[in-house]
């Protein structure tokens, strides 16, 4: 079943802004990690958050998580054109056979 | 040196045939993933490899058939193809670490077109 909710569906900005995307889940988690997806590509990793994490920054990605609101989210700073992609949120469970489920995911167009 | 590949890139066939995807990763891990990602853009887990052993077997209509003959090729067989399974196909691999899930690197992808 699925496990996280991207929200918006859809986000269009103009280069230079901040593009924020929120994502929320169901379940526990182990961690929650951040993927980009450009058209007709393989997804790419952005950024990994653990459980126990409140808050991390790699470049011009900041995501948060707030396990007890059960959410996450995403801002791209200073967006450029070349950020036009889809997100994805996917939860990593715990356990043995532990996996990650995706969401949706969020449509971004950056207008140059 | 390419990460995750996969072949073919794009595959096109008529319903009832059967058909296989490869995938291969060198980048020394020892978790295989395939997923399906439909045309809404969702996607979904169907079977994970760890060192040659099925762990995850989502529910997969059992005419898809994986086989891992190392830790570094994951193979998806599909037999009687369905108009349903048109889709991107995506493998993907990762460095498992006991109880948890961490970064997983995704091939180009598949797509599969049944007319």
């Amino acid at each position: 079943s699925q496990q996280g909710e991207e929200d918006p569906q859809a986000l269009s900005i103009q280069e230079g802004e901040n593009a924020t995307m929120n994502c929320s889940y169901k379940t526990s988690i182990n961690n929650l990690q951040w993927y980009r997806q450009n058209s007709g590509r393989g997804l790419v990793h952005l950024i990994l958050i653990r459980s126990n994490e409140r808050e991390k920054h790699s470049g011009r990605l900041r995501v948060t998580l707030d396990t007890s609101k059960k959410s996450s989210s995403l801002l791209i700073t200073a967006s450029r054109a070349a950020d036009t992609a889809s997100y994805f949120c996917a939860t990593g469970s715990t356990g043995a056979n532990s996996k990650l489920t995706f969401g949706k995911g969020i449509t971004l167009s950056v207008r140059p | 040196d390419t990460a995750v590949s996969q072949t073919p890139k794009y595959l096109v066939t008529q319903m009832g045939n059967d058909k296989s995807i490869k995938c291969e990763q060198n980048l020394g891990h020892d978790t295989m993933y395939w997923y399906k990602q439909d045309s809404k853009k969702f996607l979904k887990i169907m079977f994970s490899y760890n060192n040659k052993e099925l762990i995850i077997n989502e529910t997969v209509p059992n005419r898809f058939s994986p086989k891992s003959p190392d830790k570094a090729h994951l193979n998806l067989h599909i037999n009687s193809l369905e108009l349903g399974d048109s889709a991107v196909y995506f493998c993907a691999s990762s460095q498992r670490v006991s109880g948890r899930t961490d970064t997983q690197y995704f091939g180009p992808g598949t797509r599969l077109t049944v007319l």
